[in-house]
C-alpha cells in the first residue's frame, strides 16, 4: 500500500511562473490536506479537500493560490504567479472518512518550493 | 481556536539519555485525539505516537512513550534510550487546523549526541 505520493519533490520557478505541486493520496484514503512549511517553522495548515469539494480554504491566501481534487487524479495545489516569499514546503496528507481511524493523518514526503 | 505550545525551541542530550519533550495545547473539545510527529532531516513527516484523549492510560510505542494530563491539557513526549538517529524536529498536533485537519506546535529541535 503506496503511501501519499508527492511530485514534484522540487520545483524551482522564477517570479511571477505558475507553480503546480500534485499529490496522490493513500489507497482508501479520501481526504487531502495541504499544508506549508516556511523555514524554521511548523506546518500551518492551508486547506481541505474531498473529492470534487473544497470542505475547509481557511488557511489558503485568497489570492494567486488554489486547490482542487478532481474526481480522477491526484489533488493539485497551484500558486500562479509566485513571488519569493512562496519558497517553502508543502506537504499534502490524507486520511480515511472521518472517525474510521480516529483521525490520524499521514503525510508525503513533501515538495519543496523555490522561487527565484 | 486551538492552539498548541511547545515552549523548547532546542534540546540536546547524549546517546542513550532519556529526554523529555513538552506541549500544552488549547481546545474547546472534550473526545480528540493528540499525536506527535517527527521530522528528521531528510524532512518527512513521520508519526510518532497518537494518544485518545479518552483514555486515561498513557500511550506507548518502544522507546517513546506520553504523559498526558488532560487536566492539565499537557501532553508531553518521553524518548528513552535516545539514539542518533532520534534527531529530527518533533511538533506536537492536535485536530483542529480545518475540519479533521492538524494544529501544529512550532517544534522542538531534539539533537542527541555521541
Amino acid at each position: 500500500n503506496a503511501g501519499v505520493m508527492q511530485n514534484p519533490r522540487h520545483l524551482v520557478r522564477r517570479r511571477g511562473q505558475e507553480a503546480r505541486l500534485r499529490c496522490s493520496p493513500m489507497k482508501g484514503h479520501s481526504h487531502v490536506y495541504w499544508y506549508r512549511q516556511l523555514p524554521e517553522e511548523g506546518l500551518k495548515f492551508m486547506v481541505y479537500l474531498q473529492k470534487e469539494n473544497i470542505i475547509d480554504e481557511s488557511g489558503m491566501p485568497k489570492e494567486r493560490f488554489s486547490a482542487e481534487f478532481p474526481k480522477e487524479g491526484p489533488s493539485i495545489l497551484r500558486i500562479q504567479q509566485v513571488v519569493r516569499g512562496d519558497s517553502a514546503a508543502y506537504f499534502c496528507a490524507s486520511s480515511p472518512p472521518t472517525g474510521s481511524s480516529g483521525n490520524t493523518i499521514y503525510f508525503g514526503e513533501g515538495s519543496w518550493l523555490t522561487v527565484v | 481556536a486551538q492552539t498548541v505550545t511547545q515552549s523548547q525551541p532546542e534540546m540536546s542530550v547524549q546517546e542513550a539519555e532519556t529526554v523529555t519533550l513538552s506541549c500544552t495545547y488549547d481546545t474547546s473539545e472534550n473526545n480528540y485525539y493528540l499525536f506527535w510527529y517527527k521530522q528528521p532531516p531528510s524532512r518527512q513527516m513521520i508519526l510518532v505516537i497518537r494518544q485518545e484523549a479518552y483514555k486515561q492510560q498513557n500511550a506507548t510505542e518502544n522507546r517513546f512513550s506520553v504523559n498526558f494530563q488532560k487536566a492539565a491539557k499537557s501532553f508531553s513526549l518521553k524518548i528513552s534510550d535516545s539514539q542518533l538517529g532520534d534527531t529530527a524536529m518533533y511538533f506536537c498536533a492536535l485536530p483542529g487546523g480545518g475540519a479533521d485537519g492538524l494544529t501544529f506546535g512550532k517544534g522542538t529541535h531534539l539533537i542527541i549526541q555521541p
